[in-house]
């Protein structure tokens, strides 16, 4: 158990929909990051926060977007929802903004766009 | 953008073998960290590699970083059904960046 989690496991939505991803990081940790992980793409990077700040951006499409809140919990919202955004969603915290630390993943939202 | 390459993309490998995955960096890491998922899991940390010629070791496995800083490799010596699942290699470019950028992975499949 990392420490990280994840909320629902499990998402099954219509195209066209909206859905929200939560994580809540391993305590005391400052950095959220999300990442995508489709079968032939592998970790793709989508957004990092830091203590409620955005830090940095990946790949991540203009109908995706997340948020970090006082508590440092964060949500990934994913609108528009398409056949292709099926995929299994990772959240991972770490202690610091910098990368030189290590990340702890959550157990991922594994989301079906029918 | 900094690319992260991987191979092999596969490797099947008897119980016993030795296995070995190369990352390879479009340009110079300051670091490179290696990550294991297992079936049906989520990513674990291993290790993470700083210096240039670094080598470290965890038991049977040995994670070399290149002198040049643009690539790694992860050996596994007698590899053990445990070994199952995928390797991944993330690295980060320095210069104000805070992301890493992950490798596709080696799925190892070990045949007992």
């Amino acid at each position: 158990d990392s420490g990280v989690t994840q909320t629902p496991k499990h998402l099954i939505t219509a195209t066209g929909q909206r859905v929200t991803l939560r994580c809540s990081p391993r305590s005391g940790d400052l950095s959220v990051y999300w990442y995508q992980q489709s079968l032939d793409q592998g970790l793709q990077f989508l957004i990092q926060y830091y203590n409620g700040e955005e830090r940095a951006k990946g790949n991540i499409l203009e109908r995706f977007s997340a948020q970090q809140f006082p508590d440092l919990h964060s949500e990934l919202n994913l609108s528009s929802l398409e056949l292709g955004d099926s995929a299994l969603y990772f959240c991972a915290s770490s202690v610091a903004l910098a990368p030189h630390y290590e990340q702890y993943f959550g157990p991922g939202t594994r989301l079906t766009v029918t | 953008g900094q690319q992260v390459m991987q191979i092999p993309q596969y490797q099947h490998v008897q119980e016993g073998e030795d296995f070995t995955t190369y990352c390879n960096s479009s340009t110079t890491l300051s670091n490179i960290q290696w990550y294991k998922q297992r079936p049906g899991g989520h990513p674990v940390f291993l290790i993470q590699l700083v210096k240039s010629g670094e080598v470290k070791k965890q038991k049977r496995l040995t994670f070399q970083f290149g002198e040049a800083k643009k690539n790694s490799s992860l050996h596994i010596t007698a590899t053990q059904t445990t070994d199952v699942g995928t390797y991944f290699c993330a690295g980060n470019s320095g210069a104000g960046s805070y992301q890493l950028t992950f490798g596709k992975g080696t799925k190892l499949s070990v045949i007992p």
